[in-house]
């Protein structure tokens, strides 16, 4: 069972405007959610991170949001630019779980100039 | 850049035969996991480990085994190799996965033939 998803596989934004990513959850005891940027043959690098006593965490042009009662956060990147195009992964953690950190199965992001 | 290397890099390996695949930590963190990542299906998690000696089983545990009998060093070890186990196998660190960001090595591309 996939405790984290995220369901688009791919999206195409133009340079400039407004690219959202959406990550899904069922594990409620999830605390600990993060953002993962990926360009190929390389490792996923960290993007931005949010606790669950928050809603809302912003860096630069990333910003990340957590709606708990819907189990769902997303990454909000304004604005876009081609250097953002890669692969982005969602991941959750439970302090309850000895610490096990789930990733999403990602979604390739494609920024247009 | 994190001090983690995963060796080897690349390997091709005959159907049947066991595999070891390392990685070796300079950061003195607690956690690190062993993920494969294959397309439409993210990072899985195949195991991780919360201290010396110290592992369970991820989502994708069936034909692998671990070790840490260092801090620093994971092994991932696929007993019998099976053309399933294709893929890019990425190690990630941690010092605590409930607060803060993981890091990941570069990768390893397995190809079993």
């Amino acid at each position: 069972d996939q405790q984290v998803k995220q369901n688009s596989p791919s999206l195409s934004v133009q340079e400039g405007r407004i690219s959202i990513l959406n990550c899904d959850y069922t594990n409620s005891m999830f605390d600990y959610f993060l953002w993962y940027k990926k360009y190929p043959a390389e490792g996923p690098t960290f993007l931005i991170s949010i606790s669950s006593i928050k809603d809302k965490n912003e860096d630069g042009r990333f910003t990340v949001f957590l709606n708990k009662s819907a189990k769902h956060l997303s990454l909000h990147i304004v604005p876009s630019q081609p250097g953002d195009s890669a692969v982005y992964f969602c991941a959750a953690s439970d302090r309850n779980q000895g610490g096990k950190l789930i990733f999403g199965q990602g979604t390739e992001l494609s920024v247009k100039p | 850049d994190a001090g983690i290397t995963q060796s080897p890099r690349h390997k091709v390996t005959e159907t049947g035969t066991p595999v070891t695949l390392r990685c070796h930590q300079t950061e003195n963190h607690r956690y690190m996991y062993w993920y494969r990542q294959d397309p439409g299906h993210g990072l899985r998690l195949i195991h991780y480990s919360y201290g010396v000696k110290d592992t369970d089983k991820g989502e994708v545990s069936d034909g692998y085994s671990v070790s840490r009998s260092k801090t620093e060093d994971f092994l991932l070890t696929l007993e019998s190799a099976t053309s399933s186990q294709t893929s890019v196998y990425f190690c990630a660190i941690s010092e605590n996965p409930v607060n803060t960001e993981a890091f990941f090595g570069q990768g390893t591309r397995l190809t079993v033939v």
